[in-house]
């Protein structure tokens, strides 16, 4: 079955710096990848949505690429703020053509002052 | 827009009760709803899907007897956990995507936290 794994539970970094995430994926290659932020208590909130026909995606500091070749999406948060700190999480969605969507790991995501 | 309100926030309940949670889209039709479970520090299990009007489909490993998925109108689906135990304790949280591709973002609730005493 399909696996959606993101490579670090938590990650620190200094405010100012550029986060990358990572998520990957095993199996078969989805026709799409979605981002999303979560915090704590709160439901997931939509960031960004990348085809498997799209290298990179941008809006504002977000930036989000698909390499099917190495079945691997990152996530970049550049100028990182405090306010940036979040679980991030990657999704897919089940099969070709399915209305579902399945979520990975999520890494926390601190941003030091 | 695309605004997902889910009720209640927080739920305290006592075992072998059953507690409903409810789900509605405010300012969109909601024709797939979806219903995860959330441990601490754990991501989203998909639990079911459902399309208004139809029964649900759910995922391998969750019972469709305990967990009851009412999506009734295009606007309210419901879940109800029935005969709750502890080990029902979890982070519940709906989603709903309105008429269009199945790639389309999900919009989420704010989620249930219910624990089970």
């Amino acid at each position: 079955s399909q696996k959606i794994e993101q490579n670090s539970e938590a990650l620190n970094i200094q405010e100012g710096k550029t986060a990358t995430l990572t998520c990957n994926y095993t199996n078969y290659s989805p026709a799409y990848l979605q981002w999303y932020r979560q915090d704590p208590g709160r439901g997931p909130v939509f960031l960004l949505l990348i085809r498997e026909n799209e290298k990179e995606k941008r809006k504002e500091r977000l930036k989000v690429t698909f390499d099917t070749t190495l079945k691997q999406s990152l996530f970049h948060i550049t100028a990182s703020q405090p306010a940036d700190s979040a679980t991030y999480l990657c999704a897919h969605q089940g099969q070709t053509g399915a209305n579902n969507l399945f979520f990975g790991t999520g890494t926390r995501l601190t941003v030091i002052p | 827009g695309a605004v997902v309100s889910q009720h209640p926030s927080r739920v305290i309940c006592k075992s072998g009760t059953s507690v409903k949670i409810e789900c509605r889209s405010l300012d969109f039709q909601a024709t797939t709803m979806f219903w995860y479970r959330q441990f601490p520090k754990q991501s989203l299990m998909l639990m079911a899907t459902s399309n208004e009007g139809s029964k649900a489909t759910y995922e391998q490993g969750v019972e469709k007897d305990k967990f009851l998925i009412n999506h009734a109108s295009l606007t309210l689906s419901t879940l109800t956990v029935t005969s709750a135990h502890p080990e029902d304790s979890s982070f519940y949280i709906c989603s709903a995507r309105g008429r269009g591709s199945n790639n389309s973002p999900l919009h989420f609730g704010n989620g249930t936290r219910l624990t089970v005493t």
